[in-house]
């Protein structure tokens, strides 16, 4: 079983376009997270978010929004997706006090043409 | 004073050689974490340190948190092809999400 999963694995897109990543854990974490990877390998927080709690990196434009129908689920919305978007999207979650159990997924590699 | 400044940026070693990448910051904190990359994956957790001065092996993975808390180091003993990825360091951010702040990582290659 998949602790984090996302889908797509892979996803081209032309500039412009709205795109949704989904992510879903069954770790019955409480928290999960979005960070990009851009193309030189640097990680970047971009939202974190429990059922009380949602943070933003104030870097991240406000085209980006995560969205959670429940506590298991992180999907991130992109609007008007540009070239600079390109970058590889993780998701990842952990349980609320402790970070050793913090598990990411294998990724989304999204590409903007 | 958030930045953490991994070394070296890339490494290529031959098979059974040893290993040691490291960490630094300009601010002191409370977790160190080393995180492993394999291509088309996510990061994977090595090693979690929580204490200045503590070192802690995963088989033949060896981390330190430094004694002043502003930096931590890993080593790798007797390399093998597998072991052939991205480092990563990484801390908590701090507040009560576990936001992490990652190094830039370090990239090995083993050549057999």
């Amino acid at each position: 079983d998949t602790a984090v999963s996302q889908t797509p694995k892979y996803l081209v897109t032309q500039m412009g376009n709205d795109k949704s990543i989904k992510c879903e854990q069954n770790l019955g974490h409480d928290t999960m997270y979005w960070y990009k990877q851009d193309s030189k390998k640097f990680l970047k927080i971009m939202f974190s978010y429990n059922n009380k709690e949602l943070i933003i990196n104030e870097t991240v434009p406000n085209r980006f929004s995560p969205k959670s129908p429940d506590k298991a689920h992180l999907n991130l919305h992109i609007n008007s997706l540009e070239l600079g978007d390109s970058a590889v999207y993780f998701c990842a979650s952990s349980q609320t006090g402790t970070l050793y159990g913090y598990t990411f997924g294998s990724g989304t590699r999204l590409t903007v043409v | 004073g958030q930045q953490l400044n991994q070394s070296p940026q890339s490494m290529f070693i031959q098979e059974g050689e040893d290993v040691s990448m490291n960490c630094t910051s300009s601010s002191i904190f409370n977790t160190w974490l080393w995180y492993k990359q394999d291509p088309g994956e996510g990061p994977v957790l090595l090693i979690a340190l929580y204490k200045a001065g503590e070192l802690t092996s995963n088989g033949r993975l060896t981390a330190q948190f430094g004694i002043t808390r502003k930096d931590s180091f890993l080593n790798i003993s007797a390399s093998i092809p597998s072991d052939v990825g991205i480092y990563f360091c990484a801390r908590d951010y701090g507040g009560s999400q576990g936001n992490l702040i990652f190094g830039k990582g370090t990239k090995l290659s083993v050549k057999p």
